[in-house]
């Protein structure tokens, strides 16, 4: 099973400020098939990016993904309000399909 | 507009069955593979089980081999997950996500509903 590792475990941080999420898998996720994805409180899960940098209908371009093999990043450039949310990364490469443990952004 | 709709759910005793249920609409059902995601209260999103299109195929995590059983019934355009011998630590909200790409299980979970609760409890 691939294991993915989300860090830090929260971040926080200033309206404006730039956030960087990390997820890092166990061994290579073939064809960068790496998402991420929005949870804010009480909701379900949106996707954010596919493909480790496909960004999905509706995200702001603020967010980006990037990444390849072990290593993956998602980006929120002038961090917002409404972008208070767990973020989580996924792998859809291999069965059973995993998720990291997520990173909590905060707004200080 | 897709939209998934979960039911089912609610408190039920240790060693009891539940069947879930996700009602779709908006696509082509049986174009889509389609999986089960659950929530344990205050923790991270798991990944449970998934289906694909024709439900010819079926996948499990290790955690619920053997007590879960996904299904489709795609006339109905439903989903479904039958849980077996429930355990305190099933108590989660379980959310079905409809995957991205038509007949690929190796896509994104591309629409969510919105879940149903499941409280393991005596």
């Amino acid at each position: 099973e691939i294991v993915l590792t989300q860090s830090p475990g929260t971040l926080s941080l200033s309206p404006g400020e730039r956030a960087t999420l990390s997820c890092r898998a166990s061994q290579s996720v073939s064809s960068s098939f790496l998402a991420w994805y929005q949870q804010k409180f009480g909701q379900a899960p949106r996707l954010l990016f596919y493909g480790s940098s496909g960004r999905a209908t509706g995200v702001p371009d603020r967010f980006s993904g990037s990444g390849s093999g072990t290593s993956f990043t998602l980006t929120i450039n002038r961090l917002e309000p409404e972008d208070v949310a767990v973020y989580y990364c996924q792998q859809y490469d291999k069965s059973p399909l995993t998720f990291g443990g997520g990173t909590k952004v905060e707004i200080k | 507009e897709v939209k998934l709709v979960e039911s089912g759910g609610g408190l039920v005793q240790p060693g009891e069955s539940l069947r879930l249920s996700c009602a779709a609409s908006g696509f082509t059902f049986s174009d889509y593979p389609m999986t089960w995601v659950r929530q344990a209260p205050g923790k991270g999103l798991e990944w449970v089980s998934a289906i694909s299109g024709s439900g010819g195929s079926t996948y499990y995590a290790d955690a619920v081999r053997g007590r879960f059983t996904i299904s489709r019934d795609n006339s109905k355009n439903t989903l479904y997950l039958q849980i077996n011998s429930l355990r305190a630590d099933d108590t989660a909200v379980f959310y079905c996500a409809k995957h991205g790409i038509r007949q690929q299980l190796a896509s994104p979970l591309q629409y969510w509903g919105r879940g149903t609760l499941v409280t393991v409890s005596s």
